[in-house]
């Protein structure tokens, strides 16, 4: 089994607004990763969760906030997003840096 | 030079052809390749992994590894109109902890 879920799959909201992404693996991958895609750009990468612990954060604003509550689940919190923060948020995991395997992705409009 | 580099295309072929999609890199990445293949609105989906030099066939796919020259290609033998998408070649970093993607090439199939 090579799924990862991703929830909701769309978002809408306004940039006072808090909302959380979230994702969920049961393939026993300890690597996970938060990525952002802009229409016609490659995957950027976010965040790298490794065991459990934050391994790689891209420089990216504080308004995302990422947390692994354990090594099956990661969320992606928002606070006080901009317009330019609308993409499509990837969620990804893989066992021991090799093949990376995504869920379907969040569509998150802000407003 | 980047370190994932693919012609953006886009790339086109008849139903039936060869598509031959092809990805240089530099020497800021490992010898760990992904192809990846990305639908319109939809996440990427794993293709193909290779690790050694050679080719790697798999159903219609064949990846092949050269890294004297530096470069990592995928093959689409008998190419259909479903194989339209973008392919994206990725690579793992020097550090072996994340993925480097290229741009991607975007692939039509015309019937």
């Amino acid at each position: 089994d090579t799924e990862v879920t991703q929830t909701p799959k769309h978002l809408v909201m306004g940039m006072t607004n808090k909302k959380s992404l979230k994702c969920e693996q049961h393939m026993g991958h300890r690597a996970m990763y938060w990525y952002k895609q802009k229409a016609k750009k490659p995957p950027e990468l976010m965040f790298v969760y490794s065991y459990e612990k934050l391994s790689i954060n891209e420089s990216v604003p504080s308004r995302f906030s990422p947390e692994c509550p354990n090594s099956s689940l990661l969320n992606l919190h928002l606070h006080a997003l901009q317009p330019e923060d609308s993409a499509l948020y990837l969620c990804a995991s893989s066992q021991d840096w090799g093949a990376q395997y995504f869920g379907p992705g969040t569509r998150l409009l802000v407003l | 030079q980047k370190e994932v580099e693919q012609n953006s295309g886009p790339l086109s072929v008849p139903e039936g052809a060869i598509a031959s999609l092809n990805c240089t890199y530099s020497d800021r990445v490992s010898q760990s390749f992904f192809w990846y293949r990305q639908y319109s609105g939809k996440s990427p989906e794993l293709i193909m992994s290779i690790y050694s030099n050679g080719d790697k066939e798999d159903g219609r796919f064949t990846a092949q590894l050269n890294k004297a020259s530096q470069y990592v290609s995928l093959l689409i033998r008998d190419s259909q109109p479903s194989d339209s998408a973008t392919y994206l070649c990725a690579a793992t970093d020097n550090y072996g902890q994340n993925f480097v993607f290229g741009p991607g090439t975007r692939l039509s199939v015309l019937p």
